[in-house]
């Protein structure tokens, strides 16, 4: 199975911030690669998919990118209703596997 | 209206078997897989199997392979996924997810909380 790595496992960032998380798998999986937001008690949210398209809807601020099997999820000007986790999954192969999470609080 | 409906809360015992629903609407819903994903209470989330609305084809993950079966309903566009010999490892919330035509889940139901307990 493909491992998924995150970083950090949390962060505290002030509105405005621009925040990075990472994202690393342990093999190639060829750009196949979504992020997802998700807040208490609801179900994730799709970002970004295929490492850096950008999901109709979502806020211009959110960006991904992607260097081997290193990829990033950038916040760029946080806002309140960033507070959130943030997953990223790889579905290259099954079984689909996700990163352990990225929790992100505003100061 | 494009959409997800999960059946409701379960409880059940150790050993028993549950089936949770989750209706589709708004699309074709033989044009899609779905998969279902859970996730245990204040952790992350963890990919359970996959079926094809299309012709039934299936995949699931080692830790659930043999205890589930998953079926697409395409009369009443509804996906089962049936759980058994539950433990208490399996306590969790349910999601159904649609997977795009190239894979990743751009649609999710509600989820369903599965509560596992003697």
């Amino acid at each position: 199975d493909i491992q998924m790595t995150q970083s950090p496992s949390t962060l505290s960032a002030s509105v405005g911030d621009r925040v990075t998380i990472t994202c690393r798998a342990s093999q190639s999986v060829s750009g196949w690669l979504a992020w997802y937001q998700q807040k208490p008690g609801k179900a994730p949210k799709l970002l970004i998919y295929t490492a850096s398209t950008l999901e109709s809807g979502v806020p211009s601020r959110f960006s991904g990118s992607a260097s081997g099997t290193e990829f990033t999820l950038t916040i760029s000007g946080l806002q309140p209703d960033d507070s959130a986790t943030y997953y990223c999954q790889q579905y290259n192969y099954y079984p689909f596997t996700f990163g352990p999470g990225t929790k992100v609080e505003i100061k | 209206q494009v959409q997800l409906v999960q059946s409701g809360a379960e409880v059940k015992k150790p050993g028993a078997s549950v089936k949770v629903s989750c209706k589709s609407s708004g699309y074709n819903f033989t044009d899609y897989s779905f998969s279902w994903v859970r996730q245990v209470p204040g952790q992350g989330l963890e990919w359970v199997g996959w079926i094809s609305a299309h012709n039934g084809n299936t995949d699931f993950a080692e830790k659930v392979q043999g205890r589930v079966t998953m079926t697409a309903d395409t009369s009443t566009n509804t996906l089962y996924m049936d759980l058994r010999s539950l433990t208490s490892d399996d306590t969790a919330v349910y999601y159904c997810a649609r997977e795009s035509p190239i894979r990743y889940f751009d649609l999710w139901g509600r989820g369903t909380l599965v509560s596992v307990s003697s």
